[in-house]
């Protein structure tokens, strides 16, 4: 089965607003990771935050993770309508030898 | 090359044929991944390669798909007898070292089984 859980599905929100994105998984990780994915093709990587860290930053973005409660959120501030895209986290779970298992997604709107 | 590189972009093909799809890594990456994706839906791993090693198949959905990696570099996905539900994305994914660090995806094949 999927690790990661993305949640809200879909978020729609206006230029300007902060979109905040979770993601849930099941099982002990070594990292998780963000994705961004436009018009269904290549996915593009955002950033990266090990197992002993619990945030990072970069840019707009900012990204938590909470290994006791398996969630991490991602963050983005002062959102643009170029920022309409899909949001994927994805997990590298313990003991695995790097194998990336992604979840469903959050569909980003951001309304100009 | 600059880039993951997939062949072909897009493919229409009849069910009960067989396809093949490449995958070109960035020089030097060690791991590759193979994904599909259904149309709005999230990526469903199918085949990891790492190194040497075995490679990890625990995400093929059916004996008609197979995969390998020639040399360490060049990867062919292969699917036999296409079926109309095997029609979606095929994203290809490499990255450097097989821990901590980011996967580099390539622009993916979309198949059509018609």
């Amino acid at each position: 089965s999927q690790q990661g859980e993305e949640d809200p599905q879909a978020l729609s929100i206006q230029e300007g607003e902060n979109a905040t994105m979770n993601c849930s998984y099941k099982t002990s990780i070594n990292n998780l990771q963000w994705y961004r994915q436009n018009s269904g093709r290549g996915l593009v990587h955002l950033i990266l935050i090990r197992s002993n860290e619990r945030e990072k930053h970069s840019g707009r973005l900012r990204v938590t993770l909470d290994t006791s409660k398996k969630s991490s959120s991602l963050l983005i501030t002062a959102s643009r309508a170029a920022d309409t895209a899909s949001y994927f986290c994805a997990t590298d779970r313990k003991g695995n030898t790097g194998k990336l298992i992604f979840g469903q997604g959050t569909t980003l709107q951001v309304k100009p | 090359g600059a880039g993951v590189s997939q062949s072909p972009s897009n493919k229409v093909t009849e069910k009960g044929k067989d396809v093949e799809l490449r995958c070109d890594p960035i020089s030097g990456h060690t791991a590759l991944y193979w994904y599909r994706q259904s149309l709005g839906q999230g990526l469903e791993f199918l085949i990891y390669f790492q190194g040497n090693s075995a490679p990890d198949k625990s995400g093929l959905p059916s004996d008609r798909f197979s995969a390998e990696r020639t040399g360490g570099s060049v990867s062919t996905l292969t699917i036999q007898r296409t079926q109309q539900e095997d029609s979606a994305v095929y994203l290809c994914a490499s990255s450097i070292h097989s821990l901590n660090t980011e996967a580099f995806f390539g622009q993916g094949t979309r198949l059509t089984v018609v």
